[in-house]
């Protein structure tokens, strides 16, 4: 069963650039999807964007422009960059793994917060 | 852009059945999707492609899809149901190919 874990970032201050990675275990990265989803404090879930093993990539079109999503095949991760972070991308961050032929999350990190304050 | 809507809320005393939709335009043609979030933990998924099941989520919880709405339906509720309910679609000709709904918080009576 794959297990994903979510590095802890710290706190942020605003414009600061947020770096988040994903560690895999008991499953290659290898051919296979995996995405980044957040949650504002008491609000709904907020898809980032996912990664294909090969590189590539998917944004939701509001973070496009701040957001990078990338893949380390050799250290089975793969990671988060949100650039120029405000309050507003204060959140829990997940990562979560899509299965083969599937168009859904079925395995979920168990999150981190991340705080962006001055 | 495509728009998914949940009720904010359902109430349902132990032991009876919980209904929570979905709505959207056409989701009848789109494979609709259900997690379980407690509170202080990550969701889990309990229905995936309108009404399958992964193995270790009981049969009480059932999903359906048809028209413009999907239903999450939990049958013989208990205690440990009471969670925030999201549906989510996966749209591959959208920019925005992944959407959640608003989420329904389930409160057993």
């Amino acid at each position: 069963q794959v297990q994903l874990q979510e590095s802890v970032p710290g706190l942020l201050k605003p414009s600061e650039t947020l770096s988040l990675t994903c560690s895999v275990s008991g499953g290659s990265v290898i051919n296979s999807y995996w995405s980044w989803i957040r949650q504002p404090p008491g609000k709904g879930l907020e898809w980032i964007g996912y990664i294909y093993y090969s590189g590539y990539t998917k944004y939701n079109p509001s973070l496009k422009s701040r957001v990078t999503i990338s893949v380390d095949t050799s250290k089975n991760q793969f990671s988060l960059r949100l650039n120029s972070v405000t309050a507003a991308d204060t959140a829990v961050y997940y990562c979560a793994h899509i299965p083969q032929f599937g168009y859904y999350f079925d395995y979920w990190g168990q999150g981190t917060l991340v705080t962006v304050s001055s | 852009s495509y728009v998914l809507t949940q009720p904010p809320s359902v109430s349902v005393a132990p032991g009876q059945t919980a209904r929570i939709t979905c709505g959207g335009n056409n989701f009848g043609t789109k494979s609709g999707h259900w997690y379980q979030q407690k509170p202080g933990q990550a969701p889990v998924l309990v229905v995936y492609d309108d009404s399958d099941r992964p193995s270790e989520i009981p049969d009480r919880f059932s999903g359906s899809n048809s028209g413009n709405t999907a239903t999450l339906t939990i049958s013989r509720v208990e205690a440990g149901d009471e969670a925030d309910y999201y549906c989510q679609v996966w749209d591959t000709t959208s920019d925005h190919p992944v959407l959640f709904g608003g989420g329904t918080r389930l409160t057993v009576l």
